[in-house]
């Protein structure tokens, strides 16, 4: 069965420090895998997508790691913001036959930053 | 503009009635999707449409019957609601479905049913 987890749940950080979310999963055919922040109340918005042969993908102060082989992504954040208060979500895509776009996403991790 | 809008964002109704959630993508976009979030925040698909024809229907009861009239809009109608229905839904949508695309996701729609 796919899986997709994250962890922590949650985090509280003080502006301005860093902060790094993880992420395991288990889907396969691996095809891509993307970070996704979702504000409360609103949809997801994709921070970065990798696939199999990308090991690393910036997004401003946001940066993805993707370990393949152990099947383990990481997003870390630099100096952190108030606006980056928000559920930070692992989404693995599976690839070609009956999985035609279909995503697997993580529970989330909630980041809270704090003055 | 909006890129991908969702009406109502908000709904309440009771146990039994029928609603729909209507979705529209104005960025060319050829695939389209339904999601629910549940209280535990696990996002879900449902539905995927490619050019009008449904392509994934996850295990879904038959009383959540999808509808593109088009390839800008999917809409959603529920037969029958129940109190598990309660969830946030959201639509999204890709140029294509295969390979690394990005999925645009709309504003949800807060179903609520008392």
């Amino acid at each position: 069965k796919n899986q997709v987890e994250q962890s922590p749940q949650s985090l509280i950080i003080l502006e301005g420090k860093n902060c790094t979310l993880q992420c395991n999963y288990t889907v396969s055919p691996f095809s891509n895998l993307r970070w996704y922040k979702q504000d409360t109340g609103r949809g997801p918005v994709s921070l970065t997508i990798m696939t199999f042969s990308e090991n690393t993908k910036s997004n401003g102060r946001y940066t993805a790691t993707l370990d393949a082989d152990t099947k383990q992504s990481s997003l870390h954040i630099t100096a952190s913001q108030l606006s980056d208060s928000a559920s930070y979500i692992c989404v693995v895509s599976a690839r070609g036959g009956t999985s035609y776009g279909k995503l697997t996403f993580g529970q989330g991790t909630i980041l809270t930053v704090h003055p | 503009d909006t890129a991908v809008s969702q009406t109502p964002k908000y709904l309440v109704t009771q146990m039994g009635n029928d609603k729909s959630i209507k979705c529209e993508q104005n960025l060319g976009h050829d695939t389209m999707y339904w999601y629910k979030q549940d209280s535990k925040k696990f996002l879900k698909i449902m539905f995927s449409y490619n050019n009008k024809e449904l392509i994934i229907n996850e295990t879904v009861p038959n009383r959540f019957s999808p509808k593109s009239p088009d390839k800008a809009h999917l809409n959603l109608h529920i037969n029958s609601l129940e109190l598990g229905d309660s969830a946030v839904y959201f639509c999204a949508s890709s140029q294509g479905g295969q390979g690394v695309y990005e999925q645009y996701f709309g504003p949800g729609t807060r179903l609520t049913v008392t």
